[in-house]
């Protein structure tokens, strides 16, 4: 069965711009999860949606932002890009009993 | 605040030997555990997990050891192959509670040598 795609793998913005990321996890998965790495911080948890809600949420300024539609596919918002956004930025699907995740290849940002 | 740590940014070893991965975590409710590998320009990949009530698993080649007294736990990958080599992220979340969030180290770089 397909993976987690995401969409696009690459972009490039100006500081002060924003980007839309997009999601689209396996199919059947109702949980979309997704997290900022950056070198040597790792995996920095957002926020996570399942059935549409936001059911968690990480500590990351209200710049970022997300929503979830009806048949599982996830959007990230960054508006007024920073320098320090430059990441890449992962999306993970699953059942949503919180035991696995699958990852998507990850969205390269980079501000300039 | 980090409340998963990965104290070794970096792991090499011979091929056939056995490669320890560590990691270290803060909060004592975390209660599942688990480890991912990651390859240039892939997402993580889900590699083996284990839960509070247990002290050791196993698949195949790789076993996790946690040590809840200590917050601390392991991966060993043995025997390494040249395959291994990829960036380790151990994560820990709380089942009973936040559904999807997973803390996460900063990872491990393992180069598996010939």
């Amino acid at each position: 069965k397909a993976g987690v795609t995401q969409t696009p793998r690459y972009l490039i913005k100006t500081r002060g711009q924003q980007v839309t990321l997009s999601c689209s996890p396996i199919s059947g998965h109702r949980s979309v999860s997704w997290y900022q790495q950056t070198p040597g911080q790792g995996l920095q948890f957002l926020f996570e949606y399942f059935s549409e809600t936001q059911r968690n949420k990480g500590n990351f300024p209200g710049r970022f932002s997300g929503r979830q539609f009806s048949n599982s596919r996830s959007e990230m918002n960054v508006s007024t890009l920073e320098l320090g956004d430059s990441a890449l930025y992962l999306c993970a699907s699953s059942w949503g009993d919180g035991y696995e995740q699958f990852f998507g290849p990850g969205t390269r940002l980079t501000v300039l | 605040d980090q409340q998963v740590k990965q104290n070794s940014p970096s792991l090499s070893v011979q091929e056939g030997r056995i490669s320890i991965l560590n990691c270290d975590y803060t909060n004592s409710m975390f209660d599942y555990f688990l480890w991912y590998k990651k390859y240039p320009a892939e997402g993580p990949t889900f590699l083996i997990s284990i839960s509070s009530i247990k002290d050791k698993n196993e698949d195949g080649r790789f076993t996790v050891f946690l040590n809840k007294s200590a917050k601390h736990l392991s991966l060993h990958i043995v025997p390494s192959q040249p395959g291994d080599s990829a960036v380790y992220f151990c994560a820990a979340t709380f089942l009973t509670d936040s559904w999807g969030k997973f803390q996460f180290g900063a990872g491990t770089q393992v180069v598996v040598t010939p």
